[in-house]
Formats: structure tokens, sequence, C-alpha cells
């Protein structure tokens, strides 16, 4: 299964931008790179998803090496309720696995 | 609200019994998916199913099945259970069968205690 590399945990300051970085160096062509978001107690919640190109949306901003073996999610300002685990997971065909995810803390 | 409805929330039971948790997926979503999250780990993919059809399958013990039902509502059933598997069981469900450029949305999730 192609797998996915974040740090266990980041932390940031509110109103700072933030940029997760993740390594997917075993991607397939047809895979696309999704991240999602899991706040405590809660299920994950979709961010923000692309394949090639950088994707923007009003969540966040996703910017895809060109390689496309590493990718990074970028919050551009941090509040305190984007605290919470990030994950980076490559969609394929009838797969998506989640990673072990980022933890990400937002301090204010 | 995500649209995903998974019931029970919280469930208390012994070791060697059987539980079905139950998952309705957003309206319009033909795919459901299945996930275990133990504490502080990660979500480990279960199973896929489309339209009534199993798609995929993940780390699935042999003591846990499901299946999704004409109704599109899916249902896990946990048997012979062990402490391990104590657990957040996930559902997801999305509109298409391709996992590549779907959207999943999840639900709050099922809350598994075995004592």
């Amino acid at each position: 299964d192609a797998k996915t590399t974040q740090p266990n945990s980041m932390e940031s300051n509110e109103e700072e931008p933030v940029h997760l970085p993740c390594n997917h160096s075993t991607i397939s062509g047809t895979d696309y790179i999704h991240w999602y978001r899991q706040l405590p107690s809660q299920g994950p919640e979709y961010v923000i998803h692309g394949l090639t190109s950088n994707v923007n949306n009003r969540m966040a901003s996703l910017a895809i090496a060109e390689d496309r073996k590493s990718s990074t999610l970028i919050l551009h300002r941090a509040t305190l309720r984007d605290a919470a685990v990030y994950y980076c997971i490559l969609a394929g065909f009838n797969k998506f696995y989640f990673g072990s995810g980022t933890k990400l803390n937002v301090k204010p | 609200d995500s649209g995903v409805t998974q019931t029970p929330k919280h469930l208390i039971t012994a070791t060697g019994q059987r539980v079905t948790l139950r998952c309705s997926p957003r309206s319009g979503d033909l795919s459901v998916y299945w996930y275990q999250q133990s504490l502080d780990q990660g979500l480990q993919f279960l199973i896929q199913y489309y339209n009534g059809e199993e798609r995929a399958k993940g780390n699935i013990l042999e003591r846990f099945s499901a299946q999704q039902f004409p109704d599109l509502h899916s249902e896990l059933n946990l048997s012979s259970l062990e402490l391990g598997d104590s657990a957040l069981y996930f559902c997801a469900s999305s509109p298409r069968l391709e996992g590549w450029a779907n959207v999943l949305t999840f639900g709050a999730g099922s809350r598994l205690t075995v004592l």
C-alpha cells in the first residue's frame, strides 16, 4: 500500500501560517492526495485534495511537489479551532488509507 | 451534523459477546467505508461497500463482518469480542466508487468498550 510520512506533532502560534508536510514517495500516477483533520472527540473531516496542481479552498491550500513525492498543507492563519490531528492520505482505486497524522497544537 | 448517522454512540459489552454497529450514509451516497480507531491510534481501514457490494477489504479480522443493505445503510458485526476490540468505529460515505477523487463524509463514530 502507498504510504505517507508525517511529523508526529507540530506547534504554531495563533494568527500565523502553518505548513504541514507530508512525504509520499511511493505515490502512483493515479493517486490523489487528500488531507483530512480530526478534532478531539469527532470524526475526521475533509480539508482539501489534489492530483498535480496546487489547490486552494476556503479552509486551506495544498502545495504539491513537481515530482508528487511530497505535499504541504498550508493553513494561512491558524486559529485555536484548528488544533487537531491532520492526516495526509493517498487515495487510489478502492483505497483510502490514513497515515498516523500530525497533531497540531495552536498556542494563543 | 455531517449527514452520516451512526448508532449506537456508545456501547459497553463483555468479552465473547457479539455486537452490531449501524451506519446510515449521507443521502445520495452509494459508497460506505468502515474504519477502526484504537486509543491514540490512527484510522485503520476495515472494509468498503458500494451499492450493496463489497469492493475493498483492509485489515478486517475474520471475527468481523459487514454488509450494505438495499436501502444503502450498512452494518458492521463484531463477534467473539476481545479486550483489544475496544475502539472507536467510524463509518464514512461518498457518492462514488472510485477512491481517488472522492470526498468522504464521516459519522461521529461508535465507541465500543469491551470489558
